[in-house]
């Protein structure tokens, strides 16, 4: 069974702190970890997709990176409009479907 | 601007009763998700859809049923809403195949309660 797991279940920053949110996984034939990104009351938004260990994919003040067992999504200088909830999720090898981790609430604080 | 939409923001319904969710997208993707999200339990997959009359359960179909007869639009049926089913339902999809999987569109979500 695919399991993903994040880390902090929360995470409060004061405006420009740098930090890092982590998601372990496990699951047979990674075809995918996916990042996304939910305010509260909406559907998530995808971010990233990272296919392989080593790969990096960076958008404004997030960078997600990929090892074999664990991705972190790098928050570098955050503002406040960066509080939500990060979520990551895995696909497993043909299937369509992913499975995803209950999140990371983040607040970052003015 | 594409886009995924669930045809309700809100809904009340008494217990019993048969609830219709309704799903729309825009961007031609083969696949469509119902998704359903509780505090401590993260989303979790209710059913899916690969093709035009095909579907196929996910982790929690108990309850539920789905019905995909045009590509663009799928709906999520509760046959007779219980309270346990008071959640936010997400709807997403998705472009089929390959190795390369760009992730999943999100709908706004409808906020279900059942009393």
């Amino acid at each position: 069974e695919d399991q993903v797991t994040q880390s902090p279940e929360a995470l409060r920053l004061q405006e420009g702190e740098s930090s890092s949110l982590n998601c372990s996984y496990t699951v047979s034939g990674l075809r995918g970890l996916f990042w996304y990104r939910q305010d509260p009351g909406k559907g998530p938004e995808f971010l990233f997709t990272l296919y392989s260990a080593g790969e990096e994919k960076e958008k404004e003040r997030l960078k997600a990176t990929l090892t074999k067992k664990e991705s972190f999504l790098h928050i570098t200088a955050p503002k406040p409009e960066d509080s939500a909830t990060y979520l990551c999720a895995v696909r497993r090898g043909g299937y369509q479907k992913v499975t995803f981790g209950i999140g990371t609430k983040l607040q970052v604080i003015p | 601007d594409v886009k995924v939409t669930q045809s309700s923001r809100y809904l009340v319904k008494r217990t019993g009763e048969k609830v219709f969710l309704e799903c729309v997208q825009d961007m031609d993707h083969e696949n469509m998700f119902w998704y359903r999200q509780d505090p401590g339990l993260g989303l979790r997959l209710i059913y899916f859809s690969y093709d035009v009359k095909m579907k196929e359960k996910g982790d929690i179909p108990e309850g539920y049923s789905v019905s995909r007869e045009k590509k663009e639009r799928f709906s999520l049926i509760l046959e007779s809403a219980s309270t346990n089913q008071t959640s936010m339902y997400l709807c997403a999809s998705s472009l089929s195949g390959g190795v390369r999987h760009g992730g999943y569109t999100f709908g706004s979500g409808t906020r279900l309660t059942v009393v």
